[in-house]
């Protein structure tokens, strides 16, 4: 199975920071990674598809990069209304598939 | 449009059994894969098991295989997690999901509570 590691677990920064999520698989998964947002109480929300691609009215402050085993997300400034925790999700041996641990991001 | 709605909030004590439901509407139910993801108070997404209902191809990850049961009446446009006997450690937010390359829409979840 494949493992995806992501960190930080937690972070703390202050509204107009860059953020930076990172997450590594287990075995090289190509771009075959996406990006999702969690709200307390909501379902997960796809921000970031196959690895760079910005999801259709996701705001243009969200980013992704990376290919093969490491990835990264970022928040280039971040706003209050991103608070949340974000997955990162590989998709390699569909139809199976395996969400990062997450990373809750909150407002120092 | 595409959406997906799940069954209500349940509590159960230990030992019961329990079937949970997904009805999806608005898209061609039998092509696409449907998957269950479970999260625990304050922790993360796990994905759980995944079913094709055209065929009821069914997978699951090896944490869950044994645990729960998968399936699916396409007749119905409705995909189900199912349980034989509960333990306090399946309470839970279960959330099932439309996947294929990116998993999209969500149903809004169903908490199922296990308590003596």
């Amino acid at each position: 199975d494949i493992q995806m590691t992501q960190s930080p677990s937690s972070l703390s920064a202050s509204v107009g920071d860059r953020v930076t999520i990172t997450c590594q698989a287990s075995q090289d998964i190509s771009n075959y990674l996406n990006w999702y947002q969690q709200k307390p109480g909501k379902a997960p929300k796809l921000l970031i598809y196959d690895a760079s691609n910005l999801e259709t009215g996701v705001p243009s402050r969200f980013s992704g990069s990376g290919s093969g085993t490491d990835f990264t997300f970022t928040i280039s400034s971040l706003q209050p209304e991103d608070i949340a925790t974000y997955y990162c999700q590989q998709y390699d041996n569909l139809p199976t598939l395996t969400f990062g641990g997450g990373t809750k991001v909150e407002i120092k | 449009e595409v959406q997906l709605v799940q069954s209500g909030a349940e509590v159960k004590k230990p030992g019961e059994s329990l079937k949970i439901s997904c009805k999806g509407s608005g898209y061609s139910f039998t092509s696409y894969w449907i998957g269950w993801v479970r999260q625990m108070p304050g922790k993360g997404l796990e994905w759980m098991g995944i079913i094709y209902p055209g065929d009821s191809d069914t997978r699951y990850s090896p944490s869950f295989q044994g645990q729960v049961t998968i399936s699916a009446d396409k007749s119905i446009s409705t995909a189900y997690l199912q349980w034989s006997s509960l333990k306090a450690s399946d309470t839970a937010m279960y959330y099932c999901a439309r996947h294929g390359t990116i998993s999209d829409p969500w149903g809004q979840g169903t908490l199922v509570t296990v308590s003596s």
